[in-house]
């Protein structure tokens, strides 16, 4: 099936850790690395995770992605105002042979 | 510094043909690819296709039964997306992205064009 799923919302408190999962499959996330994208409130999405866990530079390492099997998760430690957005998980698809994103997750900081 | 410039918002009636555009600039245009992507309002982004910059192969999806057409113009560091037949449904915010090579990542991004098809 080639969908990538993520849960709508997710919130902490300022300082705590939140951490948001994308699923897919073996045609999407069981055979491709995933990106994960930060986009604020009407601007463009911004690179945040490439390779499943890497970061590029200047992304600060409160940020940080995991992998099991056929699921990715995306991490945030010492939550802050700033962090509130809404995150997609990206991974190409053999099925489709295209880009997948993830539904999105809207995090909060309460 | 990396940039991609795109071009003005745009309101097309039903059935219409758009051309949008993307100026990339601080690197090499023709090491890169350049993908389009587009976000209907409060949906998922959306992978349209891509073009190599240096060879110019282009993949398109299977999304849009041949309504996409993706070009460049070397000597001006631009990309270009047509998009015909345009429907309601394609209303939403474009953008155009570089794409490392031998890999799927996103590193730099346009700022959109919003496209509004509306009869």
């Amino acid at each position: 099936q080639s969908v990538l799923t993520q849960p709508p919302s997710a919130s902490g408190t300022p300082g705590q850790r939140v951490t948001i999962s994308c699923s897919g499959s073996s045609s999407n996330i069981g055979t491709h690395g995933v990106c994960w994208y930060q986009q604020l409130p009407g601007r463009a999405p911004k690179f945040l995770i490439y390779n499943d866990n890497r970061r590029p530079s200047g992304v600060p390492d409160r940020f940080s992605g995991s992998r099991s099997g056929t699921s990715v998760s995306l991490a945030i430690s010492g939550l802050k105002s700033e962090d509130e957005a809404d995150y997609y998980c990206a991974a190409w698809d053999d099925i489709v042979n295209g880009l997948l994103f993830g539904g999105g997750t809207k995090v909060t900081v309460l | 510094q990396v940039q991609l410039v795109q071009s003005g918002a745009e309101v097309k009636k039903p059935g219409a043909s758009m051309l949008l555009s993307c100026k990339a600039s601080g690197y090499a245009f023709t090491d890169y690819a350049i993908h389009w992507v587009r976000q209907a309002p409060g949906q998922r982004p959306e992978w349209m296709g891509w073009i190599n910059a240096g060879n110019g192969d282009i993949r398109y999806s299977q999304r849009f039964h041949g309504r996409v057409t993706i070009t460049k113009h070397t000597s001006a560091n631009t990309a270009y997306l047509e998009l015909s037949s345009l429907k309601s449904e394609d209303t939403a915010m474009y953008y155009c992205a570089r794409n490392p090579p031998g890999t799927v990542d996103f590193d730099h991004w346009g700022q959109g064009t919003l496209v509004t098809v509306s009869s």
